[in-house]
């Protein structure tokens, strides 16, 4: 299997504070991990793409000092939410995927909601 | 620029009847992949059926199957004898080789019992 781990799968924060969700790989080593971010029936929108042990890519228009990712190991890659205001509240969701292979495989998500 | 279209916010269906999904897509590049993603209410991402552009055989998954049309850069996808469980969203998504999972704006299918 190709099983993809979120945590946590929901979490409420006060404005100002600093949150970190972890994606995990449960099965298999996963040497790219991709960060979404999703609005109520809406697309996908990719925030960042982060290579195990490398600088995270992050794409136009993210700020990547307020959404810090980390791909620490080949099964774990965090992203930190930082300074997190009302408009950060968002479904995240990571996605993995194996070493010279396209596929990528989804975590459950996590809904993050700031107040 | 690569872009997806699918241009059916919303589409219903009966139990067991058969169904089908559009998609179309925009690239110069020959090589590719193409990906059918289903997301139910509890919004997990399960990816349904996966085409590579340069076979040219439809790509099957019991009763998910696509009609892929590299010429017309068209990638529909059929669901036979619909269920309930296949209540869910269901995205299209391009990529390059080596490139960036790029979504369609997704068509919310409603399996009526």
């Amino acid at each position: 299997g190709a099983v993809v781990s979120q945590h946590p799968s929901r979490v409420i924060c006060k404005s100002g504070t600093s949150v970190k969700i972890e994606c995990r790989s449960l099965d298999f080593q996963a040497t790219t991990m991709f960060w979404y971010r999703q609005f109520p029936k809406q697309s996908l929108m990719l925030m960042a793409t982060s290579n195990e042990g490398s600088k995270a890519t992050y794409e136009q228009g993210v700020e990547k000092d307020k959404f810090l990712i980390n791909h620490a190991s080949l099964t774990l890659s965090t992203l930190t939410v930082t300074s997190a205001h009302p408009e950060d509240s968002s479904f995240y969701i990571c996605s993995a995927s194996r070493a010279g292979q396209e596929t990528q495989y989804f975590g459950p998500g996590t809904r993050l909601l700031v107040l | 620029a690569q872009t997806v279209t699918q241009s059916q916010p919303e589409m219903s269906v009966q139990e067991a009847e058969t169904v089908t999904l559009s998609c179309t897509y925009d690239t110069s590049e020959s090589n590719y992949y193409l990906f059918w993603y289903k997301q139910p209410p509890s919004r997990q991402m399960i990816l349904v059926i996966r085409q590579e552009a340069y076979k040219q055989q439809n790509a099957t998954e019991n009763r998910f199957s696509v009609n892929f049309q590299k010429a017309a850069k068209s990638f529909s996808l059929k669901i036979s004898d619909s269920q309930l469980g296949d209540t869910a969203m269901y995205f299209c998504a391009f990529m390059k080789l080596r490139g960036k999972l790029i979504f369609g704006q997704g068509t919310t299918l409603q399996v009526k019992p």
